[in-house]
């Protein structure tokens, strides 16, 4: 089964405002979290990576935040954008087993004109 | 720059006949490649990888195997169809040990009839 789950399947975010993609894992072997956006249609998109030993990583408005106690990954995305309206997938490799990625359903993410 | 190639875009096959899809990169030298099947709604499920030409794992036991016959090519085929082989296909790349950082391509939407 999978490794990693999405709190929630979709989200719906007005124009502007800060969206907040939320992600559990279980196994504490982990060693890289991914956050991957998809479009409808296309293939999915890097976005932006922390290594286990890390809390905190920003990257050009998206920050991902790291959780070890409680196994939880965020992901923020500042000042939304219509654009920013995809599936967004948080995905992970576990230690020893890098080549493989575990990644988890998914989040819709619609954003309000 | 690396660009990764998957055709056809679009395949509509009956149950029992065989498949064939393509996936080519661009730009680099001995990627390490991925193919993925993700369902309707659903996470990516990995199918198979490859670290070098002929090498070849697979994942998940099915009704599919793959193939790499050269550096920057990678196949997945069956012999005969079944409905459950329905799905988006997705072939992704890697370089180096950089495996968490996986580049998608555009994929092929199967339809099995």
């Amino acid at each position: 089964g999978e490794s990693v789950g999405l709190h929630l399947p979709t989200l719906s975010v007005q124009e502007g405002d800060n969206s907040i993609i939320n992600c559990a894992y279980s196994n504490s072997a982990s060693d890289y979290f991914i956050w991957y956006k998809q479009e409808s249609g296309k293939g999915p998109q890097f976005i932006i990576d922390i290594r286990s030993n890390m809390d905190k990583r920003q990257g050009q408005r998206v920050t991902v935040l790291l959780n070890k106690t409680v196994k939880h990954l965020s992901l923020q995305i500042a000042a939304t954008q219509p654009g920013d309206s995809a599936v967004y997938f948080c995905a992970e490799t576990e230690r020893g087993n890098d080549y493989k990625l575990s990644f988890g359903a998914g989040t819709t993410v619609t954003v309000r004109a | 720059s690396q660009t990764i190639h998957q055709w056809p875009a679009t395949l509509v096959q009956p149950v029992g006949s065989p498949l064939s899809l393509e996936c080519t990169v661009e730009g680099t030298s001995n990627p390490n490649l991925y193919w993925y099947r993700q369902a309707a709604g659903r996470g990516l499920q990995l199918l198979f990888y490859s670290v070098g030409i002929g090498q070849i794992s697979s994942e998940v036991p099915q009704n599919l195997s793959a193939s790499r016959p050269q550096d920057r090519q990678f196949i997945l085929s069956s012999k005969k169809l079944l409905l459950s082989d329905s799905g988006f296909y997705l072939c992704a790349w890697t370089l180096g040990s950089v495996f968490h950082e996986q580049y998608f391509g555009p994929g092929t939407r199967l339809t099995v009839t």
